[in-house]
């Protein structure tokens, strides 16, 4: 069974770029679309986008010209770029796999803007 | 975009009851809908695809229905481990997009 797990610093300052990695277990990164998604405190979830292991991307328009989703070259992990944040972009942030449903997903890591 | 409204936004019921969630969509979504169950702290769990497919795995109280633009998410003798917030999710196009959630509690 799959299983996936977000990783990276959960204190990112504002202006300066958000950094996670979804690390993928239990399964292959290929044949699979992956997508990260966002819970901000107190408000509903937000898709950010997602990658097909060939590498074609699609993103929500909302977060298009901040967020870059990628794969590494060992396949093995999923990686998400927020730049330029804002205490806005404060919330757990989630990977998952599908293609429209999300059929597995991480345990979702928080991320807080803040100087 | 397609807006997703959910209703009610909480609700309180004691175990055994019967207990629907609504989902409205702002446009038609034919049955690309999904709800997913979300506790703090655990892996968010899909429960329902294509509005009524029972995710393998999942309990059979829970149940969905609808299609178009309203749709319903049911479970049918609410337990104690069911306590979660519940998030509808139209994935009839890009962006996709969630309900606000539906926070379920026992009374």
């Amino acid at each position: 069974q799959v299983q996936l797990q977000e990783s990276g610093p959960g204190l990112v300052k504002p202006s300066e770029t958000l950094s996670l990695t979804c690390t993928v277990s239990g399964g292959s990164i290929n044949s699979h679309y992956w997508s990260w998604i966002r819970h901000p405190p107190g408000k509903g979830l937000e898709w950010i986008g997602y990658i097909y292991y060939r590498g074609t991307t699609n993103y929500n328009p909302s977060l298009q010209s901040r967020v870059t989703i990628s794969l590494d070259r060992s396949k093995t992990h999923v990686s998400l770029r927020l730049s330029s944040v804002t205490a806005a972009d404060t919330a757990v942030y989630y990977c998952a796999r599908g293609y429209g449903e999300l059929e597995s997903w991480g345990q979702g890591t928080l991320v807080v803007v803040s100087s | 975009d397609i807006q997703m409204t959910q209703s009610p936004s909480s609700l309180s019921a004691s175990v055994g009851d019967r207990v629907t969630i609504t989902c409205r969509a702002s446009q038609d979504m034919s049955t690309y809908l999904a709800w997913y169950q979300l506790k703090p702290g655990k892996v968010p769990k899909l429960l329902i695809l294509a509005a009524s497919t029972l995710k393998s795995g999942v309990p059979s109280r829970f149940s969905g229905s609808g299609s178009g633009t309203e749709f319903t998410l049911t479970i049918s003798s609410l337990q104690p481990e069911d306590v979660a917030t519940y998030y509808c999710q139209n994935y009839n196009r890009v962006p996709w997009t969630f309900g606000q959630g539906t926070k379920v509690e026992i009374k």
